[in-house]
């Protein structure tokens, strides 16, 4: 099992960046998936979460409206589009495996090594 | 939703015992048993080594193991060695398809 973050850089508060996860090992359209971040220093911080098929997402407060989460079932890869970023989202950006077949399990089996995203006041 | 409240630090010296605890509330780990615990090592990705408050991956040594009481899970981790030196963080389900993670704990093998 594999998954692998790109996407990660600077950008001035107001921009956006898309990250993107591509993962291996597994059937991918079987599984949800995570968004989880760790600001410098900091604690984790869950984002936002993508049904296996799609059909469901949410989002913590934090992001609700600036921050969409896809996927794409053909290519094993899912995205995280960030539009109007503000300093408090640096962070390193994870994607993460939910640990259950077609449900939400609750917990999040596998992370990728993550990806930096450094917003500059 | 608010993180779950962990203490800062924890130490115990090899071949002893420690535990982690993590506070939250009704809406979070009071009423869910989707408690998880996380290590991570500095630089690396954060790892599973409980699920489901206290089910153990696939390779990860019975030294560790979790609980639940109320609004209060912990992680315990028996015959500390080197390697288990890191941060742990506990996560729950908090309803309405949201996750809270604790602030993390930093545990030093002295």
């Amino acid at each position: 099992v594999q998954l692998v973050e790109s996407g990660g850089g600077v950008v001035q508060p107001g921009r956006s960046l898309t990250l993107s996860c591509v993962t291996s090992g597994f059937t991918f359209s079987n599984y949800g998936f995570h968004w989880v971040r760790q600001a410098p220093g900091k604690g984790l911080e869950w984002v936002a979460v993508t049904s296996y098929d799609g059909n469901h997402k949410e989002y913590a407060d934090s992001v609700k409206g600036r921050f969409t989460l896809s996927r794409d079932n053909s290519k094993n890869t899912l995205s995280l589009q960030m539009d109007n970023l503000r300093t408090e989202d640096t962070a390193v950006y994870y994607c993460a495996k939910d640990g259950s077949l077609r449900a939400y399990s609750g917990f999040f089996d596998y992370w990728g090594q993550g990806t930096l995203v450094i917003v500059p006041s | 939703q608010s993180a779950l409240t962990q203490s800062h630090s924890v130490s115990g010296s090899p071949g002893q015992s420690v535990t982690v605890s993590c506070t939250g509330t009704t809406s979070d780990i009071g009423g869910s048993n989707y408690v998880s615990w996380y290590q991570q090592h500095p630089g690396k990705a954060p790892k599973l080594v409980i699920y489901e408050v206290s089910k153990r991956p696939s390779g990860v040594p019975d030294r560790l193991s979790g609980s639940k009481s109320g609004n209060t899970a912990s992680l315990s981790i028996s015959g500390l060695q080197a390697e288990d030196e890191a941060d742990y963080y506990c996560c729950s389900y908090a309803g309405n398809y949201k996750w809270v993670f604790g602030g993390g704990t930093k545990l030093t093998v002295l």
